[in-house]
C-alpha cells in the first residue's frame, strides 16, 4: 500500500517561473492538505481539499498559489511567478474519514534561484 | 488566531533517560491531539494521537492529555539516541463542517546523548 507520493522531491526555479508540485494521496484517502516549512520554522497550513472542491484556503497566500484536486490525477499546487521567498519544503498529507490522522508525503524542496 | 506553543529546545537527555516534551493549545474547542517526529530533511511521521484526556502509552511513547489545561504532552521513556529529531505537536481545528486542518507548532529538537 503505497503511501503519499509528492514529486518531484526537488525543483529549482528561477524567479519568475512557475513551480507545479504534485501529491497522490494514500490509496482510499479523499482527504488532501497541502502544508508550507521554512527553514527553522514549523509547518504552515496552506490549503486542504478534497476530490474536485477547495474546502479551505485560508492559508493561501492571495497572489500567485493555487491548487487543485481534479476528479483523476493527483492534487496539483501552483505558484506562478515565483519569488526567492517561495523557496521552502512543501509537505502534503492526506487522510481518510474526518480526524483521522494525517500522513505525510516525502514533501517537494522548492529553490527559487 | 489559534496557536500552538511548544518550547524549541534542545532538549537534551542522556541515553536511557525519560524525555518530556510540552505544548499548549489556544483553541478550547480542539478535539484531537498529534504528535509527529522529524528527523532532519524529512517529513513528518506520525507516533501518537490523543483524543481523551489521561494518558495514552504506545511503546516507549506515552501521550497525556489535560483539556482543562490546554495542555498535551509526550514521554519518551528509555530515550535512545534515534530519537534525536523534531517533535511537532498538532492539534486539529475544525475549518468547518466538513472537516479539519491540522495545526502544528514549531517543534521542540530532543537530542539524545550515548
Amino acid at each position: 500500500n503505497a503511501g503519499v507520493m509528492q514529486n518531484p522531491r526537488h525543483l529549482v526555479r528561477r524567479r519568475g517561473q512557475e513551480a507545479r508540485l504534485r501529491c497522490s494521496p494514500m490509496k482510499g484517502h479523499s482527504h488532501v492538505y497541502w502544508y508550507r516549512q521554512l527553514p527553522e520554522e514549523g509547518l504552515k497550513f496552506m490549503v486542504y481539499l478534497q476530490k474536485e472542491n477547495i474546502i479551505d484556503e485560508s492559508g493561501m497566500p492571495k497572489e500567485r498559489f493555487s491548487a487543485e484536486f481534479p476528479k483523476e490525477g493527483p492534487s496539483i499546487l501552483r505558484i506562478q511567478q515565483v519569488v526567492r521567498g517561495d523557496s521552502a519544503a512543501y509537505f502534503c498529507a492526506s487522510h481518510g474519514r474526518d480526524n483521522s490522522p494525517l500522513h505525510f508525503g516525502n514533501g517537494t524542496r522548492l529553490t527559487v534561484t | 488566531q489559534k496557536e500552538v506553543e511548544q518550547n524549541s529546545g534542545p532538549l537534551s537527555v542522556p541515553e536511557g533517560a525519560i524525555a518530556s516534551l510540552n505544548c499548549t493549545y489556544s483553541d478550547r474547542g480542539s478535539q484531537s491531539f498529534f504528535w509527529y517526529r522529524q528527523y532532519s530533511g524529512k517529513s513528518p511521521e506520525l507516533i501518537m494521537f490523543i483524543y481523551s484526556n489521561g494518558d495514552k502509552e504506545d511503546g516507549r511513547f506515552t501521550a497525556q492529555l489535560n483539556k482543562a489545561s490546554q495542555y498535551v504532552s509526550l514521554l519518551i521513556r528509555d530515550s535512545q539516541p534515534s530519537d534525536s529529531a523534531t517533535y511537532l505537536c498538532a492539534v486539529n481545528a475544525l475549518a468547518n463542517q466538513a472537516g479539519t486542518a491540522l495545526i502544528f507548532g514549531k517543534g521542540t529538537t530532543l537530542s539524545v546523548s550515548s
